[in-house]
């Protein structure tokens, strides 16, 4: 079964109307991390959940947000979507481990912007 | 920032034929975490790495933490059509905790019958 899950796996947005896509997971991580891929490119981290702090990475577009209101629950807000933004958008989650924090992955949300 | 060079981009093989990639870095890395990657899925985690030195197998797929933890291999054996794919290297710098993953731009493998 499935422990990191986005819905939906498809989603299509015009230009400038805002959007959100959901993760939820059963593994009661501490961390949620948001990623962006684009065609042929490595995932991209955005910004990350550990715990209820928000972590943005610092080439974060200001148009990407993040809400996580409980431990089980993320969610990626495009406020004014562009064309640019399509994408394949991946969420993660990790147990916060000094020695051993692997990240898994849902099968990702892919955004398509017209 | 932390950038890994990972090689090579894509590689045809014939089904039956063994498989090499690898990932370099220019700074160290406390654990290396191999993914593959099917169309349209998210990454799936393959094997992970956390000692320099070490080896570790998972079926068909075996992969070495580098020494001087700047670098690491994945080798598949006797490839099959499914092995069809993205194969990431993906590193987290001392001291792991929360931090995001730094991805290699990842191994095209293509198997032709």
């Amino acid at each position: 079964d499935a422990m990191v899950i986005q819905n939906p796996r498809y989603q299509v947005t015009q230009f400038g109307k805002p959007v959100t896509l959901s993760c939820s997971q059963t593994l009661n991580h501490n961390v949620m991390y948001w990623y962006q891929q684009k065609s042929s490119q490595a995932p991209k981290l955005l910004f990350h959940y550990y715990d209820k702090d928000f972590n943005n990475e610092a080439d974060t577009p200001d148009n990407f947000q993040s809400r996580r209101p409980n431990t089980s629950f993320c969610f990626l807000d495009i406020r004014s979507p562009g064309l640019g933004d399509a994408a394949m958008y991946l969420c993660a989650t990790s147990r916060d481990s000094r020695a051993k924090n692997i990240q898994y992955f849902g099968a990702g949300t892919r955004l398509s912007v017209l | 920032g932390q950038q890994l060079n990972q090689s090579p981009q894509s590689m045809f093989i014939q089904e039956g034929e063994d498989v090499s990639m690898n990932c370099t870095s220019s700074s160290i890395f406390n654990t290396w975490l191999w993914y593959k990657q099917e169309p349209g899925e998210g990454p799936v985690l393959l094997i992970a790495l956390y000692k320099a030195g070490e080896l570790t197998s998972n079926g068909r797929l075996t992969a070495q933490f580098g020494i001087t933890r700047k670098d690491s291999f994945l080798n598949i054996s006797a490839s099959i059509p499914s092995d069809v794919g993205i194969y990431f290297c993906a590193g987290l710098p001392s001291g792991g905790g929360a931090d995001g993953l730094t991805f290699g731009k990842g191994t095209h493998l293509i198997i032709q019958p």
